[in-house]
């Protein structure tokens, strides 16, 4: 089946700075990339939406200058992670898909900013 | 976005089946119903989705009810590996195509 890999699967960084984190689609050229962030014991909230050489679709709530997403080819996406405050800490998923089919998901990016 | 309501936890046991319920009495036309699952510490897996007809596959079965209004994912033979939450979504495969995921059922299976 489809494969979508996350890099790296978990990082700690100190408090003020940047975290990147890596999406790849391996097998697939996905035509959407979708960001989400997930808390214990609850359900993954989306974050932006992503197309390949356009913007990202920011969701209500969530700060475009502070989460970072670079969308440079059809089979990778980028989230950076700005100044990053102890709050931010979190799990991070992303997840591909082609227009018409099931998205598939990576194996998350575990974040603790200390 | 659309809404689905599940029960929040069920328990099965071993190599029994179980029916997952979940309802969606506000879906639209373009709206398919997209089953995943995520087993602790991992990203979502896809389970089976569909638009009006019952759908198989090799992981789960699923039964749509013919308003369109709830339907039901089955797994014949529950394994201790189904151990999961499951989430039912509705996808405006019209739209944004986004899914945006609600609270889901955590499935506990029993040996």
């Amino acid at each position: 089946g489809a494969v979508v890999s996350q890099h790296p699967s978990w990082v700690i960084c100190k408090s003020g700075t940047s975290v990147k984190i890596e999406c790849r689609s391996l097998d697939f050229q996905a035509t959407t990339m979708f960001w989400y962030r997930q808390f214990p014991k609850q359900s993954l909230m989306l974050m932006a939406t992503s197309n390949e050489g356009s913007k990202a679709t920011y969701e209500q709530g969530v700060e475009k200058d502070k989460f970072l997403i670079n969308h440079a080819s059809l089979t990778l996406s980028t989230l950076t992670v700005t100044s990053a405050h102890p709050e931010d800490s979190s799990f991070y998923i992303c997840s591909a898909g082609r227009t018409n089919s099931p998205l598939h998901f990576g194996n998350g990016t575990r974040l603790t900013v200390t | 976005d659309a809404k689905t309501t599940q029960p929040n936890s069920m328990e099965s046991n071993e190599e029994e089946p179980v029916h997952l319920p979940c309802n969606h009495s506000t879906i639209s036309g373009t709206d398919y119903i997209h089953w995943y699952r995520q087993l602790p510490s991992q990203g979502p897996e896809y389970v089976i989705h569909g638009l009006t007809s019952n759908v198989n596959n090799r992981m789960a079965s699923l039964a749509i009810a013919e308003d369109r209004k709830s339907s039901t994912l089955i797994l014949h033979r529950a394994t201790l590996r189904d151990a999961a939450v499951y989430y039912c979504i509705l996808r405006d495969m019209g739209g944004s195509e986004k899914l945006v995921f609600g609270k889901g059922t955590k499935l506990t299976v029993n040996p």
